[in-house]
């Protein structure tokens, strides 16, 4: 079935440093969207990838999509402590199907 | 950022109760999702709503659920006989046109007791 797996599943940093999670999924997509997540809270939407995309960039986020490698990799430069949440990664199928399928996410801990 | 709206943020039920999550979706938007997180685990997609009908549904989504969009305005979630693995946040979620952004709502939180 069609699935977003990120990895590392944790990933602690230090204030400044990059931080890149990736994101694997298994039949081809329309779309690739990345998440955050503070803990008990909401879902925030940060970037949208289409199928025919290789990277977009929003801010401090750069994300890229491999659709050969059925891969997406999410980059947060120079981090923040408020960037502290997890993050997921969600994909949307090809036929007609708007729903997206989650992965697990990436607990990312930014150290001040 | 347009914001979905959700209530309540949290409610408590007995086992067997029947619960109404209320949505606020963003104006001019026309898919309307509901997804739920059970604590510790995955975002799981449960039911889409356009043009007033379902249009997709998980294995989750049986008969104990229903939606509707009774003014035309709120979208809601119905849980009819809650039972304890219905604990969840649930997520109300939209999106303006097949293809776009889909936000999402800062959840409830169900605990059936």
């Amino acid at each position: 079935s069609q699935q977003g797996e990120e990895d590392p599943q944790a990933l602690s940093i230090q204030e400044g440093e990059n931080a890149t999670m990736n994101c694997s999924y298994k039949t081809s997509i329309n779309n690739l969207q990345w998440y955050r997540q503070n803990s008990g809270r909401g879902l925030v939407h940060l970037i949208l990838i289409r199928s025919n995309e290789r990277e977009k960039h929003s801010g401090r986020l750069r994300v890229t999509l491999d659709t050969s490698k059925k891969s997406s990799s999410l980059l947060i430069t120079a981090s923040r402590a408020a960037d502290t949440a997890s993050y997921f990664c969600a994909t949307d199928g090809l036929g007609g199907s708007e729903k997206l399928v989650f992965g697990k996410g990436t607990k990312l801990t930014v150290n001040p | 950022e347009p914001e979905v709206t959700q209530t309540p943020s949290h409610q408590v039920t007995q086992m067997g109760q029947e619960v109404i999550l209320r949505c606020v979706p963003i104006s001019n938007h026309l898919y309307f999702y509901w997804y739920r997180q059970i604590l510790g685990q995955k975002v799981e997609f449960l039911v889409s709503f356009y043009n007033n009908e379902i249009s997709e549904k998980s294995e989750i989504f049986d008969d104990q659920f229903s939606v509707e969009r009774p003014d035309g305005s709120n979208f809601t979630l119905k849980i009819r006989s809650t039972k304890l693995e219905d604990s969840a946040m649930y997520f109300c979620a939209t999106q303006m046109g097949s293809g776009n952004t889909i936000y999402f709502g800062e959840g409830s939180w169900l605990t059936v007791v």
